[in-house]
């Protein structure tokens, strides 16, 4: 059971450059999410999925873009690198119902220079 | 807007309880109250969540004030490896969204 993979765990990316970061979770979750957090602060919410076919924006939605084409997979598009969006990217994924826990990728380092 | 506020940092002697407290007087009726740790360069760890009960698992207990305007995770026995940044997170029922606070750094004194 690998629960949520995260890749790259490190990128170094130049201004302007497009990458994109992927998730897959094999739990059969239905809602999945991302999360950046800068240096000393908690996370905040990028982007969401409560199924397939369906995204929605989080708090911090600008310079990034999902899609949710299968449940299992939810990969995050950065369309334009700027030095701002450098932080550390975690994916989550969890049961819709909010009273379950929700399970956390190791995390995916992003610098832009 | 919904939110949590948590004090910076809390001291801890190894071995004796920790008790880690947790505002967050903007709660809806349906939101749950999760407790997530973090080490280092790690991945959020879940710890416990409740919705109105007190809750009790291996790891901590949660204490949710009668009018969920507060809550308090509590470590009953706090070890070296339980120094970490604990974060109280309000899970919206309405719109599936986690609100973070910014987490309170435990330290543990040997």
């Amino acid at each position: 059971n690998a629960g949520v993979t995260q890749t790259p765990k490190f990128q170094v990316l130049k201004t302007g450059q497009s990458m994109t970061l992927q998730c897959a979770q094999d739990m059969n979750h239905e809602y999945m999410s991302w999360y950046r957090q800068d240096p000393g602060m908690g996370l905040r919410l990028i982007h969401y999925s409560v199924g397939a076919g369906i995204t929605d924006q989080g708090e911090v939605p600008n310079g990034y873009n999902v899609s949710r084409s299968t449940t299992e997979d939810f990969p995050l598009r950065l369309l334009s690198a700027a030095p701002s969006q450098t932080s550390v990217y975690f994916c989550a994924s969890s049961p819709r119902v909010s009273g379950n826990t929700i399970y956390f990728g190791e995390g995916s380092w992003l610098t832009v220079v | 807007d919904a939110k949590t506020t948590q004090p910076n940092s809390m001291e801890s002697n190894e071995e004796e309880p920790v008790h880690l407290p947790c505002n967050h007087s903007t709660i809806s009726g349906t939101d749950y109250i999760h407790w997530y740790r973090q080490l280092p360069s790690q991945g959020p760890e879940y710890v416990i969540h409740g919705l109105t009960s007190n809750v009790n698992n291996r790891m901590a207990s949660l204490a949710i004030a009668e009018d969920r305007k507060s809550s308090t995770l509590i470590l009953h026995r706090a070890t070296l490896r339980d120094a970490a940044v604990y974060y109280c997170i309000l899970f919206m029922d309405s719109n599936y969204q986690l609100i973070w606070g910014a987490g309170t750094k435990l330290i543990i004194k040997p």
